[in-house]
């Protein structure tokens, strides 16, 4: 059962624009979200996370946004930058601390 | 600092054959987990190991699939024997803390497995 779904595999955008990535999950236990941002041939590298007690995060050009009622996440790029074309993945955790991921979102950016 | 190591980058084999990774996590790291990554999927845990003991293995097929950590370090994970549906991206990733709330995973590059 796939408890995290990221249901656009892909997304393209100008560059200088903004990148809306999202994310739904089923598992009202889940307490802690991340994203994961993932080159070619390469592993999945950490990127942004928010804790259920909090609705949003930012951290430079990236922020992310909670909201728990709907069981919704969201990944904010602004602006778009080339090097940012890679596969997001959203994933989540709750008390088990086992980590879920969803199937991942390609962005392309385009110049 | 060092990245998560993993060998080899790419794996060919027949099915029924063994095959084995290996993983160097993070100097420091105790806590070790091996995912498998099919086309088209977000990673999936096979099994978490915290220092040389196994935390979480409720998804790692047994039949097959068998992974150790005897030091505390290293971790290889055998597959014996292959099948197709085995075809994947092995990624290994380690952690400084259990529960990863504080401290997000590290992955290694991955190896490519494929089946044929």
């Amino acid at each position: 059962d796939q408890q995290v779904k990221q249901n656009s595999p892909s997304l393209s955008v100008q560059e200088g624009r903004i990148s809306i990535l999202n994310c739904d999950y089923t598992n009202s236990m889940f307490d802690y979200f991340l994203w994961y941002k993932k080159y070619p041939a390469e592993g999945p590298t950490f990127l942004i996370s928010i804790s259920s007690i909090k609705d949003k995060n930012e951290d430079g050009r990236f922020t992310v946004f909670l909201n728990k009622s709907a069981k919704h996440l969201s990944l904010h790029i602004v602006p778009s930058q080339p090097g940012d074309s890679a596969v997001y993945f959203c994933a989540a955790k709750g008390d088990d601390y086992k980590l879920s991921f969803g199937a991942g979102t390609t962005v392309t950016v385009r110049a | 600092e060092a990245g998560v190591a993993q060998s080899p980058r790419y794996k060919i084999i027949e099915k029924r054959q063994s095959v084995a990774f290996w993983c160097n996590p993070i100097s420091g790291h105790a806590t070790l987990y091996w995912y498998q990554q099919i086309l088209g999927q977000g990673p999936k845990l096979l099994i978490q190991f915290q220092n040389n003991g196994v935390v979480d293995d409720s998804q790692l097929p047994k039949d097959r699939f068998s992974a150790e950590r005897l030091k505390g370090v290293d971790s290889t994970l055998k597959i014996q024997p292959a099948k197709l549906e085995d075809s994947a991206v092995y990624l290994c990733a380690s952690s400084s803390s259990r529960d990863g709330y504080n401290s997000p995973l590290h992955f290694g590059n991955g190896t490519r497995l494929t089946v044929t």
